[in-house]
């Protein structure tokens, strides 16, 4: 089992939508969840940074954090077709010197 | 907000020959700064752990006298890919973490393209 899972998609949805981006662990000791956005050929950006459990609002995006699950969420509304790219889930574990486990990655078209 | 950046973005060499890739945190100083490698439609791997002023820390399996890293200052790390081959061609990106007020946020570089031909 990996250590952190996230469904790779494809997710195609239209213009508008809410698009849940999910990733669950098995690791307790993860602290601090990040999600990033990859552009196909570009780096991956930081989107959203949170450490505790409940919800973190920035704009169109909403991350969610269940550490009691070990479950975190991404939202995106009123989604564009600039939203289209890969969503990355990462994590650390406290003292962990910044070594980021990451998810799969989720792909996700938003068509117009 | 922080910037990490990294160069070239791209860059084509003939096999054999050794290529080197600049990071840098353009306004935060970094004491490690992590590599990456990303195949097409893959995640990232970790190579290696690029610690200021002391050897680097590599992941199972990587080569570290194929992947010379250096950490000269707080805000320059180096990955060299020495008598490349065609098989090294990938994606690599590189990463740092800005201590700030909130905690530490990872920022990653714009990755750079290695095709070895």
């Amino acid at each position: 089992q990996k250590e952190v899972e996230q469904d790779p998609g494809p997710l195609s949805v239209p213009e508008g939508a809410i698009v849940s981006l999910n990733c669950t662990y098995s690791n307790s000791a993860f602290q601090y969840f990040m999600w990033y956005r990859q552009y196909s050929r570009k780096g991956p950006e930081l989107l959203m940074y949170t450490y505790s459990s409940g919800n973190k609002e920035d704009g169109r995006f909403t991350a969610q954090v269940d550490k009691s699950s070990k479950y975190i969420s991404l939202f995106i509304r009123d989604s564009q077709p600039s939203d289209s790219a890969t969503y990355l889930c990462a994590m650390t574990l406290t003292g962990g010197g910044n070594k980021l486990t990451f998810g799969t990655g989720t792909q996700l078209k938003v068509e117009l | 907000g922080a910037v990490v950046s990294q160069h070239p973005s791209r860059v084509i060499c003939k096999s054999g020959t050794s290529v080197k890739i600049e990071c840098r945190s353009l306004d935060f100083q970094a004491t490690t700064m992590f590599w990456y490698r990303q195949f097409p439609k893959q995640s990232l791997m970790l190579m290696a752990t690029s610690n200021e002023g002391s050897k680097a820390t590599y992941e199972q399996g990587v080569e570290k006298d194929k992947f010379l890293i250096n950490h000269a200052s707080l805000t320059l790390s180096t990955l060299t890919v020495t008598s490349a081959h065609p098989e090294d061609s990938s994606f690599y990106i590189c990463s740092a973490p800005d201590r700030g007020l909130s905690g530490n946020t990872i920022y990653f570089g714009e990755g750079s393209w290695l095709t070895v031909v």
